[in-house]
C-alpha cells in the first residue's frame, strides 16, 4: 500500500539558511499534518491543512511557512534555521474523515531529519 | 488545551511475558479519540491502537489491548507475550472530536524488553 512520502530524508543547514521539506500524502488522504520531533522529545504540531486550506495551527515558528498545493502534497519552508531547529520532521496524513466512521487514522512518513550546524 | 501524561519514562519487561503503559489525559471534551504509537529506533511512528470515547468496549488489537476508563481518564496500554520486537518507544496520544484533527502526544514511554 501506498505511503506517505517525505523528502529530502536527511538535510544538512547551516545557520540563518532556509530549508524546504516536501510531503507527498497517501492517495485520497485530504488533510495533512506537519509535526517536529526534537532528540528524545514527542512529537510537536505545527500545523495542518485540509483541501489546501490550513485547518489547524500549533507550535511553528513565524520562520516557518507552509502549504497544501492542489495536488496535495505539501512543503515546508523554514527559513533564518537556528541550531534550536534542528529535528526529526514528520509529515502525517489522514482522510479528513474515517469510511467506517471513529476515529481518521493518523498515517505518519518516515520523517525528514533537519541538522543545522 | 488537553494533556497527555505518561508517567513511566521506562519500562522493561522480558520476552513472553505482559506490560502495562500507563496514560491519563486531561480534557473537557465529551467526544475524543485516543491512540497509541509506537516508534521503533527506525523513528517511525507506527499505530498501535486506537479508541473511540464513545465506545465502552476496550479496543483490542492481537497481542495489544487497552484498558479505557473515561470516568478516571485513564488509557492504558497492554502488551502481551511481549516480543523482541515489541522494543519501542511508545506514545499515547489525543485527538478532540471537535475542533482540530492534529493529534496531542503525551511524553512517550520507553518500553526495553529483554530475552
Amino acid at each position: 500500500a501506498a505511503g506517505v512520502i517525505q523528502s529530502p530524508r536527511h538535510l544538512i543547514k547551516e545557520k540563518r539558511e532556509t530549508a524546504t521539506l516536501k510531503c507527498y500524502p497517501i492517495p485520497r488522504h485530504d488533510t495533512v499534518y506537519w509535526y517536529q520531533q526534537g532528540p528524545g522529545q514527542d512529537p510537536q504540531f505545527l500545523i495542518s491543512f485540509y483541501e489546501k486550506m490550513q485547518s489547524d495551527k500549533g507550535s511553528i515558528p513565524d520562520r516557518f511557512s507552509a502549504q497544501q498545493f492542489s495536488d496535495y502534497h505539501s512543503e515546508l519552508n523554514m527559513s533564518s534555521l537556528e541550531l534550536g531547529d534542528s529535528a526529526l520532521y514528520f509529515c502525517a496524513s489522514s482522510p479528513r474523515w474515517s469510511p467506517e466512521g471513529g476515529a481518521n487514522v493518523l498515517t505518519f512518513g518516515a520523517g525528514s531529519r533537519l541538522t543545522v550546524l | 488545551a488537553q494533556t497527555v501524561t505518561q508517567s513511566q519514562p521506562e519500562m522493561s519487561v522480558q520476552e513472553a511475558e505482559t506490560v502495562t503503559l500507563s496514560c491519563t489525559y486531561d480534557t473537557s471534551e465529551s467526544d475524543y479519540y485516543l491512540f497509541w504509537y509506537k516508534q521503533p529506533p527506525s523513528r517511525q511512528m507506527i499505530l498501535v491502537i486506537r479508541q473511540e470515547a464513545y465506545k465502552q468496549q476496550n479496543a483490542t488489537e492481537n497481542r495489544f489491548s487497552v484498558n479505557f476508563q473515561k470516568a478516571a481518564k485513564s488509557f492504558s496500554l497492554k502488551i502481551s507475550d511481549s516480543q523482541l520486537g515489541d522494543a519501542a518507544m511508545y506514545f499515547c496520544a489525543y485527538r478532540s472530536g471537535n475542533s482540530g484533527y492534529a493529534l496531542n502526544f503525551g511524553k512517550g514511554t520507553s518500553l526495553l524488553v529483554t530475552p
